[in-house]
């Protein structure tokens, strides 16, 4: 299994610019969590879906911020309009009853 | 409010020694309660997990203790390699071992001496 796969590794966008970042939980799993990571604050939970349902977006920090899944094996997070306080790592993580699998992350750099 | 609390921030140890790092909670209802190990560019990946039915788990090299009445919990790396150097995550979780009820402590940044 290739595990929980992210794209882009990286980002570099101007601020103001729409983010999406992409996801693909690994075949099989039927939660899928978007997490965010920085120095100050750790790991934060964005969002989690289970089934493709969001079931608690509660960690979504402001309405620029939005997630889709819409089928199993595909998520996407959104930033719009950007800002550099959104500059962090953004995990996805999927999981099946038990612990979470994380992908490798998306960094992403708002300037 | 912080419901897990993780400490050291940072830890050096010399190669062939004991790492413990150390993990309290507050959520009475946590039930399951996991250690991820993160290297620089990747995800955490989960390392050994315990439920609060026992006190002990240990997996090779790495040991969690559980003491439900302190609410602590920790986890011991024995004969530390540099290989181990890395960020570790406490988590804990309510949710009958579910990641959707994971909530993470703040990362102890461990570097092993060789």
């Amino acid at each position: 299994d290739a595990g929980v796969i992210q794209s882009p590794r990286h980002e570099v966008t101007e601020m103001g610019q729409e983010v999406t970042l992409r996801c693909k939980p690994i075949s099989g799993h039927n939660s899928l969590f978007w997490y965010r990571q920085t120095m100050m604050r750790g790991l934060e939970l964005l969002i989690y879906f289970n089934n493709n349902v969001p079931i608690d977006d509660s960690g979504m920090p402001e309405d620029r911020f939005s997630a889709k899944m819409p089928n199993a094996s595909f998520s996407t997070l959104k930033i719009q309009p950007s800002e550099p306080r959104d500059s962090a790592v953004y995990f996805c993580a999927s999981s099946l009853e038990g612990s979470a699998f994380f992908g490798q992350g998306t960094r992403l750099t708002v300037v | 409010q912080q419901q897990v609390k993780q400490s050291p921030q940072s830890l050096i140890v010399q190669k062939g020694g004991i790492s413990i790092i150390n993990c309290a909670y507050e959520n009475t209802a946590f039930d399951y309660f996991p250690w991820y190990q993160q290297f620089p560019g990747k995800g955490p990946a989960l390392l050994i997990a315990i439920r609060p039915d026992v006190s002990e788990k240990k997996e090779g090299r790495f040991t969690i203790s559980f003491n439900k009445s302190a609410k602590q919990f920790s986890l011991h790396i024995m004969d530390s390699q540099p290989g181990d150097s890395a960020t570790y995550f406490c988590a804990a979780s309510n949710r009958g071992g579910g990641a959707d009820g994971l909530t993470f402590g703040k990362g102890t940044h461990l570097i092993i001496q060789p």
